[in-house]
């Protein structure tokens, strides 16, 4: 059965710590997605990892790919409150879409003034 | 590029009764996608279709969930005879078949079965 599990599901933190959130996956892919929810909306692409040691970085935020481990990860850095939200990492089992995304449960993100 | 479009964003309806939401890709897009997601989980593949063609189905899709892409542009997804388990929201994505696939995703439809 293809899993994505993520970790930790619900997370509160304060404005200005550092955090990372886990996303195992349970067989081998080599492409793995994370998207931003905000509550009632669609979800937003964040990133696009797309190969083992994969890293990409957008303003506070940071993932990376271990394909070997089957691991991704999204560090936080400085959390602010405009980066509460729902994170949800997706794998794409099939290698090109062709099977559409297993997504994770997403965790649910609160940053506290 | 307006992006990925759906039609309507929220659709109340009461059980056993037949519903049709329409979805259009960004218009450059091969491909597109059904998900559906319910409060506190994450989407869940449906099927898609590349152009015209249907080529996936999961086996959350039921005999009464029926979708089609006519023309390999917008596509409708229909739930015959709704029940309270299909409440939830259906959303849309659409990706090319070259790059990263990447897929976005529209606004959705939220359904609610009374």
């Amino acid at each position: 059965e293809l899993k994505v599990e993520q970790n930790p599901l619900f997370l509160s933190m304060q404005e200005g710590k550092n955090y990372t959130i886990y996303c195992n996956y349970s067989t081998t892919s080599d492409r793995l997605y994370w998207y931003r929810q905000d509550p009632g909306k669609s979800l937003e692409s964040l990133f696009v990892l797309l190969s083992n040691g994969a890293v990409k970085q957008e303003g506070r935020l940071m993932a990376s790919l271990d394909t070997k481990a089957r691991l991704s990860t999204l560090h936080i850095t400085a959390a602010v409150h405009d980066l509460s939200a729902t994170y949800f990492c997706a794998v794409d089992y099939s290698g090109g879409g062709a099977d559409g995304l297993t997504f994770g449960k997403g965790t649910h993100l609160i940053i506290q003034p | 590029d307006t992006g990925v479009s759906q039609d309507p964003r929220h659709k109340i309806t009461k059980r056993g009764q037949n519903v049709t939401f329409r979805c259009d890709p960004i218009s450059e897009h091969n491909r597109l996608y059904w998900y559906r997601q319910t409060l506190g989980q994450g989407p869940e593949f449906l099927t898609y279709f590349q152009n015209e063609a249907q080529l996936e189905k999961s086996r959350l899709l039921s005999d009464r969930f029926s979708a089609e892409r006519p023309k390999g542009s917008f596509s409708t997804l229909e739930i015959q005879r709704t029940e309270q388990g299909d409440s939830a929201m259906y959303l849309c994505a659409s990706s090319s078949t070259t790059g990263f696939y990447e897929q976005y995703f529209g606004p959705g439809t939220r359904l609610t079965v009374t």
